[in-house]
């Protein structure tokens, strides 16, 4: 089945440590997001890529980076930078911007 | 003005009424709209793309006004199942890339 794999389903972060979550997608899509979504909020954009090789900045990247060294792929680290990282991490591809996005089913990020 | 701005409700229905939320946008250049669903604690599924001419899917339709730029969204014969967060999602339009997601307008249907 074609879908979106994100990986862990739940991660714990210490103070200081980076931390890498995984998305991964099998429905041959262009562009891939990243979106965080706390209690009772709106989805927030981290980052985007339309293409392999390339990412910009979405609404709020401070404390976070991403790579796209494959079309599958596209992770989020969350650096201890991000001072505020508990969240709802969401992943999500399209065939091309603007077209509906198909979502994983989410990373939770706690801090221990 | 907010980017994509939503009744946060809830809204507090009987089981069989038909309810129904709008959206407004900022965005004039926005070309695509689309109504998503999210169960609590649960990514956001696509329910239904919003076209101008308006549609509709089973008991779900879906109005576009671009002069007042709202959409709106309209639940026949309403399921408990239905019970959820309602998302309005807007492209960026205007050159710009992806989609605003409004914060959600949460329904509960009540036997």
């Amino acid at each position: 089945d074609g879908g979106i794999t994100q990986s862990p389903k739940y991660l714990f972060r210490k103070e200081g440590q980076n931390v890498t979550l995984s998305c991964e997608q099998n429905l041959n899509h262009d562009a891939m997001y990243w979106y965080r979504q706390d209690p009772g909020q709106g989805l927030r954009l981290i980052y985007y890529s339309q293409i392999v090789n390339d990412f910009q900045k979405g609404d709020i990247a401070e404390g976070y980076s991403v790579s796209r060294e494959k079309k599958e792929s596209f992770p989020l680290t969350v650096t201890s930078a991000q001072k505020n990282p508990t969240a709802f991490y969401l992943c999500a591809s399209s065939p091309l911007s603007n077209q509906p996005q198909h979502f994983g089913d989410g990373t939770r990020l706690s801090i221990l | 003005r907010k980017e994509v701005e939503q009744d946060p409700g809830p809204f507090n229905v009987p089981e069989g009424a038909t309810v129904a939320f709008n959206c407004t946008y900022s965005n004039s250049a926005s070309q695509s709209f689309f109504w998503y669903r999210q169960d609590c604690r649960k990514e956001p599924k696509l329910l239904m793309s919003v076209y101008s001419s308006g549609n509709e899917d089973g008991r779900f339709t879906a109005q576009l006004n671009r002069a007042s730029q709202y959409i709106s969204l309209l639940i026949r014969d309403s399921k408990l199942s239905d019970s959820a967060t309602y998302l309005c999602v807007v492209g960026r339009g205007g050159g710009a890339d992806g989609l605003t997601f409004g914060k959600g307008t949460h329904l509960i249907i009540q036997p």
